[in-house]
């Protein structure tokens, strides 16, 4: 099946600051969505982006799927930024989302 | 609020116990989904439903049983756990069941501890 990898694994930042997520596939996909889960659980959809770049704010991502992978960049970090990003992606021949393992983000005051 | 509701939101059960996790969503969608979250684990997917029909079961213990009346509720009924079934047990809807343009969204996921 596919493998999913996320880099990097643990992420610190102090406020204010940037960074970028990076999502690698193994396989081709048609559909990658980018999560983000909260303190309590909660998987937030962030983007729906199988390809191309959608910019929501101080979040912005970039899928280049011919080259199998993604992009996440988060701007002007606030604590509330802080959780676990995924990615997931959906692969053409209809293996349902693959999670990657997730990178965990600290943003300190 | 994402669309999709799950409960309870917290569960502790012994290993002799029988209980239920319920799902459902207000979205409109055709399939839905029951994904297990361990510690330190990518989220794994359990059960897939498009339709109320079961379209994907990844080899998971028989003592778990999903079940699916309509479109907009989804159950896990659980019997006979082990502690290692103790983990965040998260529900998920999409339109199609997958393919292009097919988006999931979440519940707020069910903790559940097995002692």
């Amino acid at each position: 099946g596919i493998q999913v990898e996320q880099s990097p694994p643990d992420l610190i930042l102090q406020e204010g600051a940037n960074s970028t997520l990076r999502c690698n596939f193994s396989d081709s996909v048609n559909n990658l969505q980018w999560f983000h889960q909260n303190p309590w659980g909660q998987l937030i959809n962030l983007f729906y982006i199988p390809s191309g770049t959608k910019q929501n704010g101080r979040l912005s991502a970039t899928t280049v799927a011919t080259e199998r992978y993604s992009l996440l960049y988060i701007s002007s970090s606030q604590t509330t930024d802080s959780g676990v990003y995924f990615c997931a992606v959906e692969t053409n021949y209809g293996q349902n989302f693959v999670f990657g393992p997730g990178t965990r983000l600290s943003v300190l005051p | 609020e994402t669309g999709v509701t799950q409960t309870p939101r917290h569960l502790v059960m012994g290993m002799t116990n029988k209980k239920s996790l319920k799902c459902e969503q207000h979205l409109g969608h055709n399939a839905m989904y029951w994904y297990k979250q361990s510690a330190k684990k990518p989220l794994e997917l359990m059960f897939v439903y498009s339709l109320e029909e079961r379209v994907e079961n990844n080899s998971v213990p028989s003592r778990f049983s999903p079940e699916c009346p309509n479109s907009s509720h989804l159950f896990l009924h659980l019997h006979t756990l082990q502690p290692e079934d103790s983990a965040l047990y998260l529900c998920a809807s999409s339109q199609e069941g997958g393919g292009t343009n097919d988006e999931q969204f979440f519940g707020p996921g069910t903790r559940l501890t097995v002692l």
